[in-house]
């Protein structure tokens, strides 16, 4: 299976700075069709997981536009621009090229 | 809007069964497939299958194999998740996820609200 390997693991945060969280994967996610196939995920405390970024760089509908997403290959990264009290809860990284489907550990994002 | 929602919490001994359901609406519910993903207490995400709603095609995570069966129920347009032999590290919050009609490349794009499995005698 794809190893994906997030960092950090905790991520503490003043309101209103940046976050960055980086994600790699044990093997390229570049899938036949040309496309990588890199998903960020946010799960707020007590609810599901709700997708925010697919294929690497593309936002879901409603997501704020100071989430972004970027990477290529093996590296991804997902940016925060200014952080907000609602951006609390564990982010996954998740790779859909390669079967089965897997998942970083998750980064925890506290307001410091 | 896309909806699933999944049926209620469920409690259950070592070694018996438990089957959740997931119903869908909102969308053409066999152009898309559906998975499965566990999330044991204060733990990550585990990706269980996948199942096609459109010709019923399944896939299962090995560690599964055996233990694990996903169907659907075109005419209601709802997902089924069946686990068999349970033990105790199976307690986990269990949520389906709205997928691509074919397993790879893998996508899941909208969630159910997640149903509680605790096995404990």
């Amino acid at each position: 299976d794809v190893v994906m390997t997030q960092s950090p693991l905790s991520l503490p945060v003043t309101l209103g700075q940046p976050a960055s969280i980086s994600c790699r994967s044990s093997q390229s996610l570049v899938y036949s069709d040309g496309n990588t196939y890199l998903n960020w995920f946010q799960q707020r405390p007590g609810q599901s997981p709700r997708r925010l970024i697919y294929k690497v760089s593309n936002w879901d509908s409603g997501v704020p536009d100071r989430f972004s997403g970027s990477g290529s290959g093996t590296d991804f990264t997902l940016k925060i621009s200014r952080v907000e009290a609602e951006d609390v809860g564990v982010y996954y990284c998740m790779q859909g090229t390669h079967w089965p489907g897997t998942f970083g550990q998750g980064t925890k994002l506290e307001i410091k | 809007q896309v909806q699933l929602v999944q049926s209620g919490a469920e409690v259950k001994k070592p070694g018996a069964s438990v089957k959740v359901s997931c119903k869908a609406s909102g969308y053409t519910f066999t152009s898309y497939g559906i998975s499965w993903v566990r999330q044991a207490p204060g733990q990550g995400l585990e990706w269980m299958g996948w199942i096609s709603a459109y010709n019923g095609n399944t896939n299962y995570a090995q560690k599964l194999q055996g233990r694990v069966t996903m169907t659907t129920d075109t005419s209601t347009s709802t997902a089924y998740m069946e686990l068999r032999s349970l033990r105790s590290d199976d307690t986990a919050v269990y949520y389906c996820a709205r997928s691509n009609i074919v397993v790879v490349p893998a996508d899941f794009d909208y969630w159910g609200q997640g149903t509680l499995v605790t096995v404990s005698s």
